[in-house]
């Protein structure tokens, strides 16, 4: 079965520092991933997505993230945060569940909070 | 164009009632996908819908349900509502299951039970 790991709860930054939140993942073949962020009470929201082809993937609002097949790790990644940046951040990967059908599989999410 | 909508945003129910909530995928997906979100569970996939066929159920209760219309609205019913069921639940919206154009996510409904 598919999983994927956000080993860290929270993580805060300073505002201007580059910041990383990790995510390793388990999957049967190749990987979709993705990445989401949420703002409170809002639903999700499309930061990137891995599919294929390079390794670095850039994504909306500055986000970058590093697809690592060998340590199955696709990290997020920002040269510099921002306050407004503070949110919760998804991790998913797109499975195959049969049928026809594919479900995302989310991590627990990490909280960020870039502190002024 | 238009993104993701459900409604109601939100909602206060008491224990044994049920609710419907929907969703209005983007125009031209097929795939309407359902997640509950609680602060102990995280996100857990309840069921995905594509063409008016469920073609995928999350290991939920029969108390859940949904179904898909012609226009690729979805639905979802909560029977016998209880104090656990309260949730964000969120609907995400793909083309044809996620693949290389990825899902949107509506903005949530946050089920109450009281």
């Amino acid at each position: 079965a598919q999983s994927v790991a956000q080993p860290e709860d929270q993580v805060n930054v300073a505002e201007g520092n580059p910041l990383t939140v990790k995510c390793t993942y388990s999957v049967s073949g190749n990987p979709y991933l993705f990445w989401y962020v949420q703002y409170p009470n809002r639903g999700l929201q499309f930061l990137l997505k891995y599919i294929t082809g390079d390794n670095l993937v850039k994504g909306s609002y500055g986000f970058e993230a590093e697809f690592n097949k060998s340590q199955t790790s696709f990290h997020l990644k920002k040269p510099s945060a921002l306050v407004s940046d503070s949110a919760l951040y998804f991790c998913a990967v797109r499975a195959y569940s049969g049928a026809g059908s594919y479900q995302l599989t989310f991590g627990k999410g990490t909280k960020l909070s870039v502190i002024p | 164009k238009a993104g993701v909508t459900q409604t109601p945003r939100y909602l206060i129910k008491t224990r044994g009632q049920q609710v419907t909530l929907s969703c209005s995928p983007i125009s031209g997906h097929r795939s309407v996908s359902w997640y509950q979100q609680t602060p102990g569970q995280g996100l857990q996939f309840l069921f995905e819908y594509f063409s008016e066929t469920q073609r995928n159920k999350g290991n939920f209760p029969g108390r859940f349900s949904g179904r898909q219309f012609s226009n690729s609205r979805s639905e979802m019913n909560v029977s016998t509502l209880e104090l656990g069921d309260s949730a964000l639940y969120l609907c995400a919206s793909s083309f044809s299951g996620g693949g290389s154009y990825g899902y949107t996510f509506g903005s949530g409904t946050r089920l109450t039970v009281v």
